[in-house]
Order: C-alpha cells, then sequence, then structure tokens
C-alpha cells in the first residue's frame, strides 16, 4: 500500500551522460522528497516538491512531482563524478518514508 | 559547523550489552527524529520528538530500545541487551515544522555494530 517503489536498484553511467530514475507508489502522497546518501554519512535533501505537477530544478538536478500524485521522477544532467552516491525518494506520512534507494556510479 | 551532530560515530559492542547513542540537533528545531538503516536499505522511521514529548513509535522500536529528550534539545537512544540483528546505521534528524513543510536535516550517523 504505502510501499515506495523505486527503480533502477542501480545505474553505471558515463561521465556527461544524463541520468533519469524514478519512485511509485500505489498510494497518495502530498509531498515528494528526494534525498542523496553519500557513504558514512547521513542522506542530504536535494529537493523537495509540494504539488502535484510540479517541477524543480537545483542545480543540474530536475525533480517532477506526478500528476497522479503517486509517483515522482529525478534527473540529473550532465553527470560528473561527484554525483556518485545513493538517491533516495522519500515521502512524508507522521514520519517520513523512503525508498530502497538508486546507487549511482559514473564513470570518469 | 551548525548541523545536526552525531556520538558516537561507530560503536563495536558485544552482544547482551546495553549501548547509549548521543544526538545534538540543529538549535532551533522543534522536532527530532530517530532513523535506522541497514545496508541497500533506506532509512526506516524509529520514533519522534516535537519538543520534550515523544510522539510516534514505530513498531520497529522493541522494548530494548528507549529514546529520550529531556530538554526538548539533545536527545539519546539507548538499546539494552543488544542482538546481532541491531547491527545498522542509527540516524537522527531534525526539523522546523511549519505549516506544511518540514525539511529534516540529518546527522551523520552511528554506525552500531554487535558482535
Amino acid at each position: 500500500g504505502q510501499q515506495l517503489n523505486q527503480s533502477p536498484q542501480s545505474m553505471f553511467i558515463q561521465e556527461g551522460e544524463d541520468v533519469s530514475m524514478n519512485c511509485t507508489s500505489s498510494s497518495i502522497f502530498n509531498t515528494w522528497l528526494w534525498y542523496k546518501q553519500d557513504p558514512g554519512e547521513g542522506p542530504v535533501l536535494l529537493i523537495a516538491l509540494y504539488k502535484a505537477g510540479e517541477l524543480t530544478s537545483n542545480g543540474r538536478l530536475t525533480a517532477q512531482f506526478g500528476i497522479t500524485r503517486k509517483d515522482s521522477f529525478l534527473n540529473i544532467s550532465a553527470s560528473i563524478p561527484s554525483d556518485v552516491g545513493i538517491y533516495f525518494c522519500a515521502v512524508n506520512l507522521q514520519e517520513r518514508r523512503f525508498g530502497a534507494g538508486t546507487r549511482l556510479t559514473v564513470k570518469p | 559547523d551548525t548541523g545536526v551532530s552525531q556520538d558516537p560515530r561507530h560503536k563495536i559492542t558485544k552482544r547482551g550489552q546495553n549501548v547509549t547513542f548521543r544526538c545534538d540537533p540543529i538549535s532551533e528545531h522543534n522536532r527530532l527524529y530517530w532513523y535506522r538503516q541497514t545496508l541497500g536499505q533506506g532509512p526506516e522511521f524509529l520514533t519522534y520528538f516535537q519538543n520534550e514529548a515523544q510522539l510516534e513509535k514505530s513498531r520497529l522500536l522493541s522494548d530494548r530500545f528507549s529514546a529520550e529528550r529531556p530538554k526538548g534539545s539533545f536527545s539519546t537512544l539507548e538499546i539494552q541487551r543488544t542482538e546481532q540483528g541491531d547491527s545498522a546505521m542509527y540516524l537522527c534528524a531534525s526539523s522546523l515544522s511549519s505549516g506544511n513543510t518540514d525539511t529534516q536535516y540529518f546527522g551523520p550517523g552511528t554506525r552500531l555494530t554487535v558482535l
């Protein structure tokens, strides 16, 4: 029901390529969030989305809140080596629920 | 640095021992959250405080786990009689709840290894 399905699980790309990942659920949410986590560190908030259909950018990152309120997408353009890490989608319930993450590897 | 801090960063203990972790939130934040994260998974919610009141506890939080935030500032998470399955990264986050927004800022985590 409220589980978040995040895909892909992992991606191996060449530096300079664009990246797309998404999160889906069978439930409706009012907020979608995207975090990045580096090894041994806590997640860092990248983008927060509060309205269905909203498209928000943060530098080379763009995220969209799906119109059905059941999904969200994160795109990274012109990837660079420091984009390496695990990207998590999350939603706001009383607490915050996270997807299982997309592990991104960028080859120089 | 005025971010969320956690201590210790790493803890190795033997099964059956008690451990306590500390989290210092961002100073003006009224909410404080504890999460647990295992390898290959996203963080899982354990509990949260609004000021000093513990408002929500996950069913993941067994009787061996207890969290406190006595003065509404720092918080401690204690695990009694640790088990190997308790090995995980324990993350703390804080936020200043305001209307619809509740942006949580995470600390670096405490990695627990139970031998």
